[in-house]
């Protein structure tokens, strides 16, 4: 079946850029997003791109994608510490309906 | 906008015991899913309907059944309750082909 990585903690300085990394197996991907998840709570979307794109930039969030690598990762500038929290990748397949597979997600901690 | 809405939001089990989690939205979507969620292991998928009297088994359906008799919601039932569905369940909704699953707020349940 399909896999998604990605490594579980992160520990950054407030001010300081993140960057959270996804590998992922299936070549087919037609979308593949970042889903930020603070404590309590639901999954929030956060950004997506396209698979035949390479870059999307959003405010302070950048994401790339490396399709050849099978890898994507989601930059924060002037991480905050609200920024704190579980950030899960995840992918979807062409004519797979609206099937999601997700990473285990990355705990991210801002250090004030 | 309600959105995603799950109850109830924690419920403890005694193993053997049966119960049903409700999600509703209010969106209109079509499909809807219940997801779990494990430490170090993400988002795994139970069962999942792409419509109103149609549902369908995800990654992990044993233990679970689930029904959608109206289009805005979707029960998960746990006949037998056992330690091992001790976890937190998300539901989430899409519409079509959207790029964006929606996500409720999550059910914690503890099995003992």
């Amino acid at each position: 079946g399909e896999d998604v990585e990605q490594s579980l903690f992160l520990s950054v300085r407030e001010g300081d850029s993140s960057v959270i990394n996804c590998t992922y197996t299936d070549s087919s991907s037609t979308y593949l997003y970042w889903y930020k998840q603070e404590p309590g709570a639901g999954l929030q979307l956060l950004t997506y791109i396209f698979s035949n794109m390479d870059m999307k930039q959003d405010q302070r969030l950048t994401v790339l994608l490396n399709k050849k690598d099978k890898h994507l990762s989601l930059r924060i500038a002037d991480t905050q510490t609200g920024d704190s929290a579980i950030y899960f990748c995840a992918e979807s397949i062409e004519g797979n309906f609206n099937k999601f597979y997700f990473g285990s997600g990355t705990k991210l901690n801002v250090k004030p | 906008n309600a959105g995603v809405t799950q109850t109830p939001k924690f419920r403890v089990l005694k193993t053997g015991q049966s119960m049903t989690l409700l999600c509703a939205q209010d969106m209109n979507h079509e499909y809807m899913y219940w997801y779990r969620q494990d430490p170090g292991m993400g988002l795994r998928l139970i069962h999942y309907s792409v419509g109103e009297g149609t549902t369908a088994k995800g990654e992990v359906p044993d233990g679970y059944n689930v029904s959608r008799l109206k289009k805005q919601n979707f029960l998960l039932g746990l006949e037998s309750a056992a330690p091992s569905q001790t976890s937190v369940y998300f539901c989430a909704s899409t519409m079509g082909r959207s790029t964006e699953a929606f996500f409720g707020q999550g059910t914690r349940l503890t099995v003992v």
